[in-house]
């Protein structure tokens, strides 16, 4: 079946435009994750999405960064008055129940900004 | 503070030899590890995982080894192959948390 899939695969924006980033999770998998990967470093989390409700936002580095999914499948990142730090390649994964399943990830947005 | 640590940035193992990858972490409160693959512009993919009741996973060329009182995990793969090349990142979560990755080991099998 169709895996995560993420839109754009790249954005390339100037400073201080806002971007929103797409995921369409695997069909069924009730939790949704946002990690954000930078070069020579392991994922960073982001929040995570258990249905529609941020179940841990703990993860969004400050008030420019917001994620919805409104209907419980698709998730928006949206990113207001972008900094040239926030270049980095942002991975969304979901998986089945948000137990003991693994995540399975897209294969990323690579931002960059300018 | 990193709570899931990978100390060998790099790693090269001769085609048909055994790799290992370890990985390290702190807290206590982990109970779900997983190992995953990647290559460049894919993202990560999952391999294999362990919860905190097992010591040990297999799934073909690939176990994982758990040591909770050391707070230490473990990826074997054997016999290594050339496409194995890439990162390999650990994974951690307390359940219902999320979870947490490591900076990731780049491994090279040389033909």
């Amino acid at each position: 079946g169709a895996g995560v899939s993420q839109t754009p695969s790249n954005k390339v924006t100037e400073k201080g435009k806002y971007v929103e980033l797409r995921c369409d999770p695997i069909s069924g998998h009730t939790a949704l994750y946002w990690y954000r990967q930078s070069l020579g470093q392991g994922p960073e989390f982001l929040i995570y999405f258990q249905g529609t409700g941020a179940a841990d936002d703990s993860g969004l580095p400050n008030d420019r960064f917001f994620a919805v999914r409104p209907e419980g499948s698709v998730s928006t990142l949206k990113i207001q008055r972008t900094e040239r730090g926030d270049s980095a390649v942002y991975l969304c994964a979901s998986s089945l129940d948000g137990g003991n399943s693994p995540l399975h990830f897209g294969n990323g947005t690579r931002l960059t900004v300018t | 503070d990193q709570q899931v640590k990978q100390n060998s940035p790099s790693l090269s193992v001769q085609e048909g030899r055994i790799s290992i990858l370890n990985c390290d972490y702190t807290n206590s409160m982990f109970d779900y590890f997983l190992w995953y693959k990647k290559y460049p512009a894919e993202g990560p993919t999952f391999l294999i995982s362990i919860s905190s009741i097992k010591d040990k996973n297999e799934d073909g060329r690939f176990t994982v080894f758990l040591n909770k009182s050391a707070k230490h995990l473990s990826l074997h793969i054997v016999p290594s192959q050339p496409g194995d090349s890439a990162v390999y990142f650990c994974a951690a979560r307390t359940y219902g948390q999320n979870f947490v990755f490591g900076p990731g080991t780049r491994l090279s099998v040389l033909p």
